[in-house]
């Protein structure tokens, strides 16, 4: 049973250009977060998905968008790269279960961004 | 969710010490839970302790809930070198999104 994965590993881009992370949630697993991790900090929280759309946002401008797609698998898109977005992006999924006060989360591997 | 403080923010100890680090928050909350993330790579989750629980044990983690002051405690019994990590609490009051502090850096030197 494969784990939450995410795609690429590295990623190298510059100023002003844009960007698309990848994620594949773990088998069963229908909602998928995102979270930007800076050097030194812990995540912060992006934004959520669950059935195809976007149920929570954290404080992030609208450079930072995404997308879920019918298998549930998930693609976070950054517009007009800053250098402040260089971070490990993470991609956490999770079963939405009603009636449950809280989803444990299954962290993929991460995307290192830099931008130069 | 709301965000937790992990103190102190670094700790180095030896192997086969004990590693002791804490967490407070600043509302109620119905549980709270630890993670670690190994160097620059993804969270697992260790542990959840619910808001009626006072204590909860897995392996070497031992987790502590003191819901009058508003603060939790993780500690690893026995550490190894495998420990070094970061390791962050996650205060929760429901809902679906994980609000995480700066954590905690375990430094276990062999």
């Amino acid at each position: 049973d494969a784990g939450v994965t995410q795609s690429p590993t590295h990623l190298i881009k510059t100023r002003g250009q844009q960007v698309t992370l990848r994620c594949s949630p773990k088998s069963g697993h229908d909602t998928v977060s995102w979270y930007q991790q800076a050097l030194g900090q812990g995540p912060q929280f992006i934004f959520q998905y669950y059935e195809e759309e976007e149920r929570q946002r954290g404080n992030f401008p609208d450079r930072f968008s995404g997308h879920q797609f019918p298998n549930y698998s998930s693609e976070l898109n950054v517009n007009a790269l800053l250098l402040g977005d260089s971070a490990l992006y993470l991609c956490a999924s999770s079963l939405l279960r009603t009636g449950t006060f809280y989803n444990e989360q299954f962290f993929g591997p991460g995307t290192r961004l830099t931008v130069l | 969710s709301q965000q937790g403080e992990e103190d102190p923010q670094a700790l180095s100890i030896q192997e086969g010490e004990n590693a002791t680090m804490n967490c407070s928050y600043k509302t109620s909350i119905n549980n709270l839970q630890w993670y670690r993330q190994n160097s620059g790579r993804g969270l697992v989750h260790l542990i959840l302790i619910r808001s009626n629980e006072r204590e909860k044990h897995s392996g070497r983690l031992r987790v502590t809930l003191d819901t009058s002051k508003k603060s939790s405690s993780l500690l690893i019994t026995a550490s190894r070198a495998a420990d070094t990590a970061s390791y962050f609490c996650a205060p929760g009051t429901g809902g679906f999104k994980t609000i995480f502090g700066a954590g905690t850096r375990l430094f276990v030197k062999a």
